[in-house]
């Protein structure tokens, strides 16, 4: 059992650099997330979609982007990094549809903006 | 905004005692509340849930209280144990929208 799978776990990046952090999932979830943890806080969320070919702007979108070309792939898209863009970031996926309220999580990226 | 947020920032219990961590939510239009436990270095793992139309529900050593007169929510935990130690958010939503999480209480459980 896979569930949802993030990939890096660690990453440094220089300011102005970008990079996509991927998220993948198996358990066919049409809703997926990306929020990120700042220390000692809870999560923010910052794009969401609903399903294949739909995305939509959380609560802190900017300097991000999302795709969402198939069911299992949700990768999020820094284009210019700074160093306020240093958190952990969580993808995570449900099926709410189905009235289950739980959402699975990955493991996290942890980013550094230097 | 509406928020969801946590009234202790860290509980310190003995193993074996009954721990209990609060939450307060304004969104009155909630229709669950969800409670996660992250453990170091993890993402966040489903505890348990409520309805908005229920004021309690229990599961395995846990029991999740709403009050909605006051807009409170708890997590109880039984004889909580050294692996019960983590950061626990609650969390609610409403219809099929996102979650809206709060900024999480520390549990550190002492042997």
């Amino acid at each position: 059992n896979a569930g949802v799978t993030q990939t890096p776990k660690f990453r440094i990046l220089k300011i102005g650099q970008s990079m996509t952090l991927q998220c993948t999932q198996d358990m066919n979830h049409n809703y997926m997330y990306w929020y990120r943890q700042d220390p000692g806080m809870g999560l923010k969320l910052i794009y969401y979609s609903v399903g294949a070919g739909i995305t939509d702007k959380g609560e802190v979108p900017n300097g991000y982007n999302v795709s969402r070309s198939t069911t299992e792939d949700f990768p999020l898209r820094l284009e210019l990094a700074a160093p306020s863009q240093t958190s952990v970031y969580f993808c995570a996926s449900s099926n709410y549809g189905t009235g289950n309220t739980e959402a699975f999580f990955g493991q996290g990226t942890r980013l550094t903006v230097v | 905004g509406e928020s969801v947020g946590l009234h202790l920032p860290t509980l310190s219990v003995q193993e074996g005692d009954n721990s209990i961590i609060n939450c307060a939510y304004s969104n009155s239009a909630s229709d669950y509340f969800i409670w996660y436990k992250q453990e170091s270095g993890k993402g966040p793992q489903f505890i348990i849930d409520i309805r908005s139309n229920m004021d309690k529900r229990q599961g395995q050593r846990v029991t999740v209280l709403l009050n909605k007169t006051v807009k409170h929510l708890s997590l109880q935990i039984a004889a909580t144990q050294p692996g019960d130690s983590a950061v626990y958010f609650c969390a609610e939503r409403e219809g099929y929208s996102t979650l809206t999480f709060g900024k999480g209480t520390m549990l550190l459980v002492s042997p």
